[in-house]
C-alpha cells in the first residue's frame, strides 16, 4: 500500500517563528494538497499544488503561508511568523490516477 | 459543492453491519460522493466513492439512491478499529470539504 510521509509528527515552536513542514507525497502522483485540523474542529482545506504552482488556495492560506516543491520528492509547507492560531495538525495529501486523495499521518504543530 | 448533512453519531456492535447514512440532496450531476475516515487523530483514509452506482471494494459498499439525494456507506462486519469518525463529502473536484462527520463506536 502507498503511503504519504509527512516529517516531523510534532513540531513545538515560538510565536514568531518560521516552521517548515515536509511532505514525501507518494512517487507518481502529480497532485498535492495542504489541509488543517485545529484541535476539536474540522479538517479544513489549505491549498492544492500542481505542475510546480498553486492550483487553488483558501482564505487560511494567507501571505504567512507558502508551498514549494524544492526537488522530485518533497513537498513543503512554510509558515513564516507563526501565530498561536497556527496551532493544529497538519497533513499533507496527494492524488494519483486512483482519484482519491491519499493522506499522511499529519504533523502536530505547536505554537507557544 | 454540494452540503451534506450526516448523524453526529452512531453506535454498532461488533460483527453486525454499519449503515452510515448520508443526505446530500443539492448535489449536481457532475458530483462524486466521497466517503473518507479518521481515526482518532489520524490523517483521513480513503474509503469508497460514487457517481450514481453502487459500488463495492473491500472495505466498505456505497449505495447511492437513484435520485443521487443520498447515500449510504456500509461497513458489513463491524470491527472494533472500525471506530472513527466518518465523512461523506460531494465534489466535482479535487478540494475535498469536510464537515464534522458522524461518528461511529463499534462496540464489543
Amino acid at each position: 500500500e502507498p503511503e504519504v510521509t509527512q516529517t516531523p509528527s510534532h513540531q513545538v515552536t515560538q510565536m514568531g517563528q518560521e516552521v517548515i513542514l515536509r511532505c514525501v507525497p507518494i512517487s507518481n502522483h502529480l497532485y498535492f494538497y495542504w489541509y488543517r485540523q485545529i484541535l476539536g474542529q474540522k479538517v479544513e482545506f489549505l491549498v492544492s499544488f500542481y505542475n510546480n504552482e498553486i492550483s487553488e488556495k483558501s482564505e487560511i492560506f494567507d501571505d504567512q503561508f507558502s508551498v514549494e516543491r524544492p526537488d522530485g520528492s518533497n513537498f513543503t509547507l512554510k509558515i513564516r511568523s507563526t501565530k498561536l492560531e497556527d496551532s493544529a495538525m497538519y497533513f499533507c495529501a496527494s492524488w494519483g490516477q486512483e482519484l482519491w486523495q491519499y493522506f499522511g499521518p499529519g504533523t502536530r504543530l505547536t505554537v507557544t | 459543492d454540494a452540503k451534506t448533512t450526516q448523524p453526529t453519531s452512531m453506535d454498532c456492535a461488533e460483527g453486525r453491519a454499519a449503515n452510515l447514512p448520508c443526505n446530500h440532496s443539492t448535489i449536481s450531476g457532475n458530483e462524486y460522493v466521497y466517503w473518507y475516515r479518521q481515526i482518532h487523530s489520524q490523517g483521513p483514509q480513503y474509503i469508497i466513492h460514487g457517481l450514481k452506482n453502487n459500488e463495492t471494494n473491500e472495505m466498505a459498499s456505497l449505495i447511492i439512491t437513484e435520485d443521487r439525494k443520498s447515500s449510504t456507506l456500509i461497513l458489513p462486519h463491524a470491527t472494533l478499529r472500525d471506530t472513527a469518525v466518518y465523512y461523506c463529502i460531494v465534489t466535482h473536484t479535487d478540494k475535498l470539504i469536510f464537515g464534522t462527520g458522524t461518528r461511529l463506536q463499534v462496540f464489543p
